[in-house]
């Protein structure tokens, strides 16, 4: 069975920061990976995806992610943070085709402070 | 634009009464998905399903039933809805294979007293 570790609950970061939002998976094989983000009271917008190929992925927003395969991570950054990104983040963990089903991990909050 | 609509952004039920929350996809997908959000515990997978009238449980399906008599929509019911139920739904629909990600529907607030 697949699982996803946000080990942080809430990050905060100063405007015009960096910024890197950990994710840890654990899936036997090649695994589908996502990163989502939540504005308050509103659903997921997808951010960025990883099937195969490049191991960094460029996203929506300015947000990209490294896959590691000998970390099984999949970490988030931007290198220069708005007041606009402050939302709660997803990572996700998929097996592909026939079984699209996917987990999600816990979330980590963002805030941004002026 | 694709989208996928809950019919509710915020519900108040009583103890006890069955509630449906629906959702509609305009993306000819075929898998639909009906997760549960509360803080500290992520996205919790309730159903989904890959086919009209197809449904497999997920992670925590106690307490719910869904249906899915058209492509487009599926729908979660709560049969005796109890007050440990209160919580965020959030709906979502993805092509057969899943390369274009999720997508989600605004979610419906649904609190049960």
């Amino acid at each position: 069975a697949q699982s996803v570790t946000q080990p942080d609950i809430h990050i905060t970061v100063s405007e015009g920061a960096s910024l890197e939002l950990r994710c840890n998976y654990s899936y036997g094989a090649t695994p589908y990976l996502f990163w989502y983000v939540q504005s308050p009271g509103q659903g997921l917008q997808l951010l960025l995806k990883y099937f195969s190929g490049d191991t960094l992925v460029q996203g929506i927003k300015g947000f990209e992610a490294e896959f590691k395969r000998s970390q099984s991570s999949f970490n988030l950054r931007k290198p220069s943070v708005h007041w606009s990104d402050a939302a709660e983040y997803f990572c996700a963990v998929g097996a592909g085709f026939g079984n699209e089903k996917l987990t999600f991990g816990t979330g980590t909050r963002l805030t941004i402070i002026p | 634009d694709v989208k996928v609509t809950q019919s509710s952004r915020y519900l108040v039920k009583r103890t006890g009464e069955k509630v449906f929350l629906e959702c509609v996809q305009d993306m000819d997908h075929e898998n639909m998905f009906w997760y549960r959000q509360d803080p500290g515990l992520g996205l919790r997978l309730i159903y989904f399903s890959y086919d009209v009238k197809m449904k497999e449980k997920g992670d925590i399906p106690e307490g719910y039933s869904v249906s899915r008599e058209k492509k487009e929509r599926f729908s979660l019911i709560l049969e005796s809805a109890s007050t440990n139920q209160t919580s965020m739904y959030l709906c979502a629909s993805t092509n057969a294979g899943g390369l274009y990600g999720y997508t989600f529907g605004s979610g419906t607030r649904l609190t049960v007293v």
